[in-house]
């Protein structure tokens, strides 16, 4: 089955600078890649999604990249702000009907220092 | 649009009785939806794939007799504990997908601690 590995753990950053988060995984066959942000005692929130026909999306100060024949895919957030602090996990699934379960990586606890 | 509904948040019970989580789609049908667990600084592990008129399927390790799924509609799917000890105390979380909705959905998540 799908294995999706996520680096690095623990991330602190300085307000304003960037931060990058990177995500393999191992089933040729996934080509639905999401994000989740997730705060403490809450469900996981879809904070942005890249397909496998695409190698990159921005949303604002978030952008993902995906590397579909190294099978990697990023994460970057750029002027980074308090409140993004959170955990965050990437996800691999092998396609977005109703029915592909997602995999989720261990995710990365990121601290954004004021 | 595409909100899942998840009840209770929280739930402390005893140990050896049984506690049904509920998870509901608010605005779309969703014919499969997804239970997850979720310890301490850890990640999200599928349990099961709940399918609407049909048997959950079950994640490899998961007790299908332990944790009771049923999904008797489009838009609700229960997670039942039984027999619940102190080491199934977790987060328990659903999710689903609304067609063309660009994503899965998750609820906001029950906590479960069994004393």
């Amino acid at each position: 089955g799908e294995n999706v590995e996520q680096h690095p753990s623990t991330l602190s950053v300085q307000e304003g600078d960037s931060a990058v988060i990177k995500c393999t995984y191992s089933d040729s066959a996934s080509n639905y890649f999401p994000w989740y942000k997730q705060e403490l005692g809450k469900g996981p929130q879809l904070i942005i999604d890249i397909r496998s026909n695409v190698g990159e999306k921005k949303d604002q100060r978030i952008a993902v990249t995906l590397n579909k024949t190294a099978k990697h895919f990023s994460l970057h957030i750029t002027e980074t702000q308090p409140e993004d602090s959170a955990v965050y996990f990437c996800a691999a699934s092998k396609g977005e009907t109703s029915y592909d379960k997602v995999i989720f990586g261990p995710g990365t606890s990121l601290s954004v220092i004021p | 649009g595409a909100v899942v509904s998840q009840h209770p948040s929280w739930v402390i019970c005893k140990s050896g009785t049984s506690v049904k989580i509920e998870c509901r789609s608010l605005d779309f049908q969703a014919t499969t939806m997804f239970w997850y667990r979720q310890f301490p600084k850890q990640s999200l592990m599928l349990m099961a794939t709940s399918n609407e008129g049909s048997k959950a399927t079950y994640e490899q390790g998961v007790e299908k007799d332990k944790f009771l799924i049923n999904h008797a509609s489009l838009t609700l799917s229960t997670l039942t504990v039984t027999s619940a000890h102190p080491e199934d105390s977790s987060f328990y979380i659903c999710s689903a997908q609304r067609q063309g909705a660009g994503g899965y959905t998750f609820g906001s998540g029950t906590r479960l601690t069994v004393v």
